[in-house]
């Protein structure tokens, strides 16, 4: 059973381009969250999707945008880069009905803005 | 707005020595407390929880508290060993009212085992 899939695994875009990252939830999960985590610190929520729809936010500028298709997979968005973008990004699935199961994190994007 | 505190930032400790990480909250709403560890290059898996209902719960060598009227929720491993070693989030979550909620995580503890 493969469980949370992230693409792709290492990224270097330079200031001001758009980038954007890709995740498929484990089999059976139907809520994606995202996650940005700098180096040496724990992880910031910025966005979680359900049935397709942004549910709730962290607090993100409107720079960083998502989406979420019909089979679960979503996708993060970050226009107009910038250096202190650079960080891991990570995709969490779970299933829906709250924190009944806990969340299933991917090895994450390393984005390197430059 | 919702913060998760963690102590200490790192821990040193010889095999075979027990381990704790204390963690404090401040939304009072927040019924979850999961704690996820991290190993390098991979992402945090989840090692145990705990609900606002129950005190404590152990699973093996790890053991989790929560004292919900203080705010503060901690994690025990005992008899520790090299594998140990990784980084350690707390984290809080109001999740279950909803379908859907978020998770806050603290800053982390770099836990290190002295074989």
């Amino acid at each position: 059973d493969a469980g949370v899939t992230q693409s792709p695994t290492h990224l270097i875009k330079t200031r001001g381009q758009q980038v954007t990252l890709r995740c498929s939830p484990k089999s059976g999960h139907d809520t994606v969250s995202w996650y940005q985590q700098a180096l040496g610190q724990g992880p910031q929520f910025i966005f979680q999707y359900y049935e397709e729809e942004e549910r709730q936010r962290g607090n993100f500028p409107d720079r960083f945008s998502g989406h979420q298709f019909p089979n679960y997979s979503s996708e993060l968005n970050v226009n107009a880069l910038l250096l202190g973008d650079s960080a891991l990004y990570l995709c969490a699935s779970s299933l829906s009905g709250g924190q009944r199961y806990g969340y299933t994190f991917g090895s994450g994007t390393r984005l390197t803005v430059v | 707005g919702e913060n998760v505190e963690q102590h200490p930032s790192t821990l040193s400790v010889q095999e075979g020595d027990s381990a704790v990480i204390k963690c404090t909250y401040s939304d009072s709403a927040s019924n979850y407390f999961p704690w996820y560890k991290q190993e390098l290059g991979k992402g945090p898996q989840l090692i145990i929880d705990i609900r606002s209902n129950v005190g404590e719960k152990k699973d093996q060598r790890i053991a989790v508290t929560l004292n919900k009227t203080a705010k503060h929720f901690s994690l025990h491993i005992t008899e520790t060993q090299p594998e140990d070693s990784a980084v350690y989030f707390c984290a809080a979550s109001n999740g279950g009212k909803t379908s859907y909620d978020k998770v806050i995580f603290g800053p982390g503890t770099s836990l290190s085992v002295i074989p």
